[in-house]
């Protein structure tokens, strides 16, 4: 259900480190996810996205998997930088509803 | 490409006031979404446009909000009038068909 003020999870890794952000899904039927990056005063960007058919999809320096059994897909960042300090978004969608829904996300913070 | 545009990039306005923001998709893209972010309910999906037909409006507040897009390059997201609760950051989003949505810089709304 919806909660009355949006309160962050919040990630704290020190400059190096790898970071490892988790999103729980809620639609069994969602075969489509997505991980979005946002910082301060700007709109979500992209990062990663995969398909239900594959469990892990990797990228530069960062991994996404994903576990259908428990409805959790999870974002890992090697080597994190200052630069990856944002708020990250995952997002699901359904093949052919267009739409997507996002989770509340999580606030990564990197400690140079 | 430039990327999905947005302007005004603020809007202070008083309540019972119109606004308008515009919203310029990528070009090729024909889907064309709005969003509001606030810290109160996060990220919500507010209608999207296929093809510049507006294809779901459910998450469209009240009658006060309404959507248009008369061409393939262009959209409005209107308000009439301005409530203080409508005080937001406004982001429009495009895509294809088969990919992830890219959104624009956001329009901060303040209503007083």
């Amino acid at each position: 259900g919806e909660s009355v003020g949006l309160h962050l999870p919040t990630l704290s890794v020190q400059e190096g480190d790898n970071s490892i952000i988790n999103c729980a899904y809620s639609n069994s039927a969602s075969d489509y996810f997505i991980w979005y990056k946002q910082e301060s005063g700007k709109g979500p960007q992209f990062i990663i996205d995969i398909r239900s058919n594959m469990d892990k999809r990797q990228g530069q320096r960062v991994t996404v998997l994903l576990n259908k059994t428990v409805k959790h897909l999870s974002l890992q960042i090697a080597a994190t930088q200052p630069g990856d300090s944002a708020v990250y978004f995952c997002a699901e969608n359904v093949t052919g509803a267009n739409n997507l829904f996002f989770g509340t996300g999580t606030r990564l913070t990197v400690i140079p | 490409d430039a990327g999905v545009i947005q302007s005004p990039r603020h809007e202070v306005t008083e309540m019972g006031q119109e606004v308008t923001l515009r919203c310029k998709p990528i070009s090729g893209h024909d889907y064309l979404f709005w969003y509001r972010q606030t810290m109160m309910r996060g990220l919500e999906l507010l209608i999207y446009f296929n093809n510049n037909v507006p294809i779901d409006d459910s998450g469209m507040p009240e009658d006060r909000f309404s959507a248009k897009m008369p061409n393939a390059s262009f959209s409005t997201l209107k308000i009439q009038p301005s409530e203080p609760r409508d005080s937001a950051v406004y982001f429009c989003a495009s895509s294809s068909p088969s990919g992830e949505q890219y959104f624009g810089p956001g329009t901060r709304l303040t209503v007083t």
